[in-house]
């Protein structure tokens, strides 16, 4: 089984409609971080989360909201969703030395 | 402002051949610079790192040159293969434990 799995893998919504991103992951890593990529800027910080009470934003968190169910689960929330959100998600975990982060298989969303 | 800068955006090479990427990157706090190649379809994953204290790294046919007074890095691969074709992202870290990746290397190594 994966280490890091995200849900679902591939999703079409349209314009407005609330949508769950799912995270988890068997590592038992205390950090956690949500990233979008889209085509040549590369992958860019939402959300983070370093332990279960513990979470802050990224360089691009407006429109999104995260929930740390536990430690090994982190969703990622579009409260309303709009067209330039559609991209590829990335949830990714991390161990207290930081020296790599585990990257799930991705999430691919599309707004309509 | 993105904070790491990567060049080229996209590359040909020759199977044998040496494939070079390049980022630079402003916040002298980074001391932590990871490299990362994603395969279409796949999450990220990491290839190879570097901390500041050293000027090169290598691993395989792949090493990291890194010029900390020119705030530089850069993955070589020698003997590039075609199942070395992927996206590389460059990254950096400081203490305060986020990444910030470059925008993407997409190689291409033909037979």
């Amino acid at each position: 089984d994966a280490d890091v799995t995200q849900t679902p893998r591939n999703r079409i919504t349209k314009t407005g409609k609330r949508i769950m991103l799912e995270c988890s992951q068997t590592k038992g890593h205390d950090r956690m971080y949500w990233y979008r990529q889209d085509p040549g800027l590369g992958l860019r910080l939402i959300y983070y989360s370093f332990d279960v009470k513990d979470i802050n934003k990224g360089e691009i968190s407006d429109g999104y909201s995260v929930s740390r169910q536990a430690q090994a689960k982190f969703s990622l929330s579009l409260e309303s969703a709009i067209p330039n959100q559609t991209a590829l998600y990335f949830c990714a975990t991390g161990g207290q030395s930081r020296d790599t982060q585990y990257f799930g298989p991705g999430t691919r969303l599309t707004v309509l | 402002q993105q904070q790491v800068k990567q060049s080229p955006q996209s590359l040909i090479v020759q199977k044998g051949g040496i494939s070079i990427i390049n980022c630079a990157y402003e916040n002298t706090a980074f001391d932590y610079f990871p490299w990362y190649q994603q395969f279409p379809g796949k999450g990220p994953a990491l290839l190879i790192a570097i901390r500041p204290d050293v000027s090169e790294k290598k691993e395989g046919r792949f090493t990291i040159s890194f010029n900390k007074s020119a705030k530089q890095f850069s993955l070589h691969i020698m003997d590039s293969q075609p199942g070395d074709s992927a996206t590389y992202f460059c990254a950096a870290s400081g203490s305060f434990n986020k990444f910030y990746f470059g925008s993407g290397t997409k190689l291409n190594v033909k037979p």
